[in-house]
């Protein structure tokens, strides 16, 4: 089982949809990512949470520490939206002696339909 | 404040070569991190340094291996180059670290034939 684990994988949508991406992570984390990727390659970050909800315009992101558990909703959705989203996790702070690693989900590819 | 730069952008090179790539991070930021993205495998995290000093790392063999500057510019480089390792290489640079926000660069397209 991985780690994080994304779904869906690919979503189709029409604009103006409510759009909602999920991530569920099993290892401990300091922070969990949510990231863009549009076809070129840039990846954005769009939200770091650690606890609670966070709202960027149409975009809102919550996470649950005790489920181990982020959503990433896209309201009134518009075809600008459509790229890769990212869930990553990051560790908690060092524990000495050893290295630890930023864990990625597979991504969701969102295409939303005019 | 200019973003996170990486040279170059897009590189061929042949099996057995080696590679290295540069990453410039924000300004004040001591923080850079690598990461490797193919279709297969996705994003996967190579390591991180803060302050010259690689401080987290993920799993890949020791022919990865990367070096940050007094001046947090970071490189990145790959030794004994296989077909595998044709990918897009991304840094990220942060002011405090991995739990903390990352700004990515654009990448840097790795070809290996």
């Amino acid at each position: 089982k991985n780690e994080v684990e994304q779904s869906p994988q690919n979503l189709t949508a029409q604009e103006g949809e409510f759009i909602t991406i999920n991530c569920s992570y099993s290892v401990g984390i300091s922070a969990l990512h949510w990231l863009q990727q549009h076809p070129g390659g840039g990846i954005v970050s769009l939200f770091m949470l650690s606890s609670g909800k966070k709202k960027h315009g149409r975009l809102i992101a919550t996470i649950n520490i005790q489920e181990k558990h982020s959503s990433l909703h896209i309201t009134a959705s518009h075809p600008r939206d459509s790229a890769v989203y990212i869930c990553a996790v990051s560790p908690p702070a060092l524990n000495s002696g050893g290295y630890q690693k930023v864990t990625f989900g597979i991504g969701t590819k969102l295409q939303v339909i005019p | 404040k200019a973003g996170v730069t990486q040279t170059p952008r897009y590189l061929i090179k042949t099996r057995g070569q080696q590679v290295t790539l540069s990453c410039s991070p924000i300004s004040g930021h001591r923080s850079v991190s690598w990461y490797q993205q193919t279709p297969g495998q996705g994003l996967q995290f190579l390591f991180e340094y803060f302050s010259e000093t690689q401080r987290n790392k993920g799993n890949f063999p020791g022919r990865f291996s990367g070096r940050q500057f007094s001046n947090s510019r970071s490189e990145m480089n790959v030794s004994t180059l296989e077909l595998g390792d044709s990918a897009l290489y991304l840094c990220a640079s942060s002011y405090r670290g991995l739990g903390y926000e990352q700004y990515f660069g654009p990448g840097t397209r790795l070809t290996v034939t």
